[in-house]
């Protein structure tokens, strides 16, 4: 079966980089999108950007130009999401979800805490 | 960007009755690209259902989606004490997919 494995919470001070994990298994991992969403406490879904894992080809939200990276290792089937120049806006909860939508195969999130 | 509309903010309800839930879109989306997610606290978005209008996996018939255009409503016929949660509409047909604010679906 599909199956989305994150990382671990990370608590990181303002500044700072985190990066996200998200392995996953049950199908060809180069033939699906993995997309990267985020939610604050108690606010709607926001959408960071995709990566297409057989090229590496990536598309951010303009939000987030020029502060995430997303990259990819297809000998482990996993994706991964940097984001730099941390603040508390930040903070939130990171999901990776496959592409595509009608899918609805997403990780169990990863909470990234930004706090001096 | 496609921004989502999503009313109202909470509904309050009791177990049986009838959810009515809108999403309204800024612009028309094509193809039908819309989805809605239940969340729970604590939990990951599971999806309900994607096209407008089809059932994700495993979703018991009470959930039913319809529309087109720029308006969306998703119906759950009589509600079950598993419903209350968040529930969220989701665009996909342009890039960037864009997701509503989110309704309340709270125990009346």
């Amino acid at each position: 079966q599909v199956q989305l494995v994150q990382s671990g919470a990370e608590l990181k001070k303002p500044g700072a980089s985190v990066k996200v994990s998200c392995r996953a298994s049950g199908y060809i991992f180069t033939d699906y999108y993995i997309h990267w969403v985020r939610q604050a406490r108690g606010q709607g879904l926001e959408w960071v950007g995709w990566i297409y894992p057989e090229r590496g080809d990536t598309y951010y939200a303009e939000k987030f130009r020029g502060r995430v990276t997303m990259t990819r290792d297809t000998s482990i089937t996993t994706a991964y999401m940097e984001l730099s120049g941390l603040t508390s806006d930040d903070t939130a909860v990171y999901y990776c979800a496959r592409g595509s939508w009608s899918s609805g195969y997403w990780g169990q999130g990863t909470l990234v805490t930004v706090s001096s | 960007d496609i921004v989502l509309t999503q009313s109202p903010g909470t509904l309050s309800l009791s177990p049986g009755e009838r959810a009515t839930l809108s999403c309204r879109a800024s612009q028309s989306i094509r193809g039908i690209s819309l989805a809605w997610y239940q969340q729970k606290p604590g939990q990951a978005p599971r999806l309900l259902i994607y096209g407008a209008s089809s059932r994700a996996t495993g979703i018991p018939d009470r959930f039913s989606g319809s529309g087109s255009g720029t308006d969306f409503t998703l119906t759950i016929s009589r509600l079950e004490p598993e419903d209350f949660a968040v529930y969220s509409c989701q665009q996909y047909d342009s890039s960037p997919p864009t997701f509503g604010q989110g309704t309340k679906v709270e125990i009346k």
